[in-house]
């Protein structure tokens, strides 16, 4: 059974740096082909990719927040861990972590999702 | 970046109808299109993949369909379960890209 979780804190200040982890069971992040990443929602909007780390330890940023991101992983831990910098009331959003995976007749969407978790940009 | 428009933003229905939403790619993404149910508080669950290839365990009733830039979503007998949002996103790019969203909600 795959699942992922997500967890960090739910409030932050403007300027202070988000850190979240994501903790996942069922799969490995040492096995070919597989990524994790973080999706996020700002309440009643669309979904926005932010980040993506692969097995292989490709990273890929989205073009726009890519200056305020670093994705990491930890394998042995089965987490990774997403920083982003600079917070502002309007990063408040619920961040998802999610499974993605290729092979070599490419790439296949997220089939697997945490259950989310709200962080709220308030001084 | 790949740009993708979803129409219409909001579609009215009710329980039987046939629906359709279409989603549109600011450049040719080939078949790799997905789409996504998301219910208030949940997170999205994938319906269709490589444009057309259904899920397992999704619905029949949930099609998809298209190629290149255009492609459709169809449910072909609304169900109440199936009242929430829809978004569809692509993954032929280096950088992954989501579409808007359509609610479909209640007539």
């Amino acid at each position: 059974q795959i699942t992922l979780k997500e967890s960090g804190p739910t409030l932050v200040k403007p300027t202070q740096t988000l850190t979240l982890t994501c903790t996942f069971s069922g799969f490995s992040l040492s096995t070919s082909g597989v990524g994790v990443g973080w999706i996020r929602q700002p309440p009643g909007k669309a979904l926005e990719w932010l980040a993506l780390i692969y097995w292989d330890d490709d990273k890929r940023y989205s073009p726009s927040l890519k200056s305020r991101l670093t994705i990491t992983k930890d394998t042995s831990k089965n987490q990774v861990v997403l920083t982003m910098t600079n917070m502002d009331p309007v990063d408040t959003a619920t961040y998802y972590c999610a499974r993605e995976w290729y092979d070599s007749s490419g790439y296949f969407p997220v089939d697997y999702w945490g259950q989310g978790t709200l962080v709220t940009v308030s001084s | 970046d790949i740009q993708m428009t979803q129409s219409p933003s909001t579609l009215s229905a009710s329980v039987g109808d046939r629906v359709t939403i279409t989603c549109r790619a600011s450049q040719s993404i080939s078949s790799w299109l997905a789409w996504y149910q998301q219910k208030p508080g949940k997170a999205p669950k994938l319906l269709i993949y490589k444009a057309s290839s259904l899920e397992s365990g999704v619905p029949s009733r949930f099609s998809g369909s298209g190629s290149g830039t255009e492609f459709t979503l169809t449910i072909s007998s609304l169900q109440p379960d199936d009242f929430a949002t829809y978004y569809c996103q692509q993954y032929n790019s280096y950088w992954f890209t989501f579409g808007p969203g359509t609610k479909v909600d209640i007539k």
